[in-house]
């Protein structure tokens, strides 16, 4: 069973289009984010829900707009796209969130590759 | 705010030579620490970590980490390298207030036969 799932791998698509990516985890978590990596293999946070509560808001343009349906799930919608959002975006979950403390760090999906064209 | 530096973006190493791969990091409390790698089109997998306790931390692969507070690093080490340990490393830091991991800009190892 795969811990941290994302779909589709792959996702090519014009400019100007809308998309979805999505998240689901099995692990019981309580905490899942979204990172984006760009062509420099560069990788930074977007967002961070915990127990479908947004958390974390780095400063990403607001054409993107999760969602959480329930803590096992966070999707990733992204409007009007442009050719910067071509990038490889992860999805993430830990046990721990705004109870901090316990440790560790985040269990990674395989990735979604996006190109816009 | 919490950062991560990886001064190197690549280091070569000749297989069964001692590999460090470096990390310095910088918090305003006390860290957690950690190391992933990312082998070509794949997600990122976890190595090690150090939340507290003994600084010398052991992780996955025969690889190992130092956390040195004084020098504010967590240095990537095994003591003779593989081709296969070949990828993309990540070091990383979260300060224990907040709730966000942030990644260093990873460094490329290549291990040469």
């Amino acid at each position: 069973d795969t811990a941290v799932s994302q779909t589709p791998k792959y996702l090519v698509t014009q400019m100007g289009n809308d998309k979805s990516i999505k998240c689901e985890q099995n692990l019981g978590h309580d905490t899942m984010y979204w990172y984006k990596q760009d062509s420099k293999k560069f990788l930074k946070i977007m967002f961070s829900y915990n127990n479908k509560e947004l958390i974390i808001n780095e400063t990403v343009p607001n054409r993107f707009s999760p969602k959480s349906p329930d803590k096992a799930h966070l999707n990733l919608h992204i409007n009007s796209l442009e050719l910067g959002d071509s990038a490889v975006y992860f999805c993430a979950s830990s046990q721990e969130g705004l109870q901090g403390a316990s440790n560790y760090g985040y269990t990674f999906g395989s990735g979604t590759r996006l190109t816009v064209v | 705010a919490q950062s991560v530096a990886q001064p190197e973006d690549q280091v070569n190493v000749a297989e069964g030579n001692p590999l460090t791969v470096k990390c310095t990091y910088s918090v305003s409390g006390n860290p957690y620490l950690f190391w992933y790698v990312q082998y070509p089109n794949r997600g990122l997998q976890f190595l090690l970590k150090y939340i507290t306790g003994d600084n010398l931390v052991k992780g996955s692969y025969g690889f190992e980490a130092e956390f040195n507070k004084s020098q504010t690093s967590f240095h990537l080490k095994k003591p003779s390298a593989l081709v296969s340990d070949s990828a993309l490393y990540f070091c990383a830091v979260r300060d224990r207030r907040d709730d966000k991991i942030i990644f260093g800009k990873g460094t490329r190892l290549h291990i040469l036969p």
